[in-house]
């Protein structure tokens, strides 16, 4: 059964700051694995999306890279803003074409 | 650009009685995923179908049903319903199910059981 784990579960920086976001799992046969923002009540926002060849995806201030063969992956936000407080989730997308999503880590960005 | 459409987007229903909810797929997507999240979890997969077929179950209970239609939207059916099963139901819908195809998420039914 694939176990994905989010570390840490909850982190508060200081606007500007770059961070890193992390992201294990124990089964390295996925096809893809996903980054998703999720502000508190509201829906799955899809971040990026790093398919099972690839090793790394950028879209603007954020970097997503993966390791399979170490079973993490993680996400990178580079200098920090207020609206980037939310839960971000990894999710894995294996056979069965169902995610498997990570606890998650609430970040809080304080101006 | 056209999302996935989820209605209603909140829902308040007893326990014991019955709830609907509907997922419209984005435009020519043929395949459609229900997922659940309870109060501070993550989503868990329920069910998904690719061209109006099941293809794959996951933690789905007896008391659910789900199906999708002819013009590919679905309904999640739900009886019996318990308070645990508070929740917010996520569709989600993508183009093919051959794997490693992106899943677009909607807004999600917030289900409240009282």
């Amino acid at each position: 059964k694939q176990e994905v784990t989010q570390i840490p579960a909850a982190l508060s920086v200081p606007e500007g700051e770059n961070l890193v976001l992390n992201c294990s799992f124990t089964d390295s046969a996925i096809y893809n694995l996903q980054w998703f923002r999720q502000d508190p009540g509201k829906g799955l926002t899809s971040l990026l999306l790093i398919q099972s060849s690839q090793r790394e995806q950028t879209s603007g201030r954020l970097n997503a890279s993966l390791d399979k063969s170490s079973g993490r992956s993680t996400l990178y936000i580079a200098a920090s803003q207020p609206g980037d407080s939310a839960t971000y989730l990894c999710a894995l997308l294996r056979a069965g074409n169902m995610l498997t999503f990570g606890g998650g880590t609430r970040l809080m960005v304080k101006p | 650009a056209a999302g996935v459409i989820q209605s209603p987007r909140h829902l308040i229903k007893e326990k014991r009685e019955t709830a609907t909810l509907k997922c419209y797929p984005i435009p020519r997507h043929d395949t459609v995923y229900w997922y659940q999240q309870g109060p501070g979890q993550d989503p868990q997969f329920l069910i998904s179908f690719y061209e109006k077929m099941q293809s794959d179950k996951g933690s789905i209970p007896d008391r659910f049903s789900a199906q999708q239609f002819s013009d590919y939207h679905s309904e999640l059916n739900m009886s019996s319903l318990e308070l645990g099963d508070s929740a917010l139901y996520f569709c989600a819908s993508s183009l093919g199910s051959g794997g490693g195809d992106t899943q677009y998420f909607g807004p999600g039914t917030r289900l409240t059981v009282l």
